[in-house]
């Protein structure tokens, strides 16, 4: 059974860095049949996919936050992060990652709230 | 984007009801529709992919139809354990969208 789990901060000061760690267990990250992806969902709203990668390093974002977001994987730990520059108060929200394969986000994980504040 | 809009944004309704979710795309996506259930504090678990494959381990009593930009969810009989939010989401072309989601509560 794939599990997934994030860590890192739970709170940023606006304009820094926000920094994430999905560690994938119970599935190899180098299978090559999945992306891996990170989605976020704000306060008491939908759902918003952010980006995903391919074990490979190759990427791709949501064109609403490309210009800010780096996702990036290390397959020898078995984990994909995930950076999001200049955070504001909008970006507060549920962060999730989440392994995407044959068109559906099959395994998730339990998600971390970040709260953007100084 | 393809915007996924749902209806109705809530519903309340009773134990062994029967429950209809409605999902349009702001464009056509053929059958590229999956539907998510999301309880408080929860990730979302996938119900239905494809517009009307049943995930493993999900209850029969979920379906899932539709084709081209409207789609359905339907709980033929609601369950205690079925009280929680459901999305669609869109797999059919980048930027993957969701729904803004529809909140089954109790009556």
């Amino acid at each position: 059974q794939v599990q997934l789990q994030e860590s890192g901060p739970g709170l940023v000061k606006p304009s820094q860095t926000l920094s994430l760690t999905c560690t994938v267990s119970g599935g190899s990250i180098s299978s090559g049949d999945y992306y891996w992806s990170w989605i976020r969902q704000h306060p008491g709203k939908g759902l918003e996919w952010i980006g995903y990668i391919y074990y490979s390093g190759s990427t791709y974002y949501n064109p609403s936050l490309k210009s800010r977001v780096t996702i990036s994987v290390d397959t020898s730990e078995n984990q994909f992060s995930l950076k999001l520059s200049s955070v504001t108060a909008a970006d507060t929200a549920v962060y999730y990652c989440a392994r995407r394969g044959d068109s559906i986000f099959d395994y998730w994980g339990q998600g971390t709230l970040v709260t953007v504040s100084s | 984007d393809i915007q996924m809009t749902q209806s109705p944004s809530s519903l309340s309704a009773s134990v062994g009801d029967r429950v209809t979710i409605t999902c349009r795309a702001s464009q056509t996506i053929s059958t590229y529709l999956n539907w998510y259930q999301q309880k408080p504090g929860k990730a979302p678990k996938l119900l239905i992919y494809a517009a009307s494959s049943l995930q493993s381990g999900v209850p029969s009593r979920f379906s899932g139809s539709g084709s081209g930009t409207d789609f359905t969810l339907t709980i033929s009989s609601l369950q205690p354990e079925d009280f929680a939010t459901y999305y669609c989401q869109q797999s059919y072309t980048s930027p993957w969208t969701f729904g803004q989601g529809t909140k089954v509560e109790i009556k």
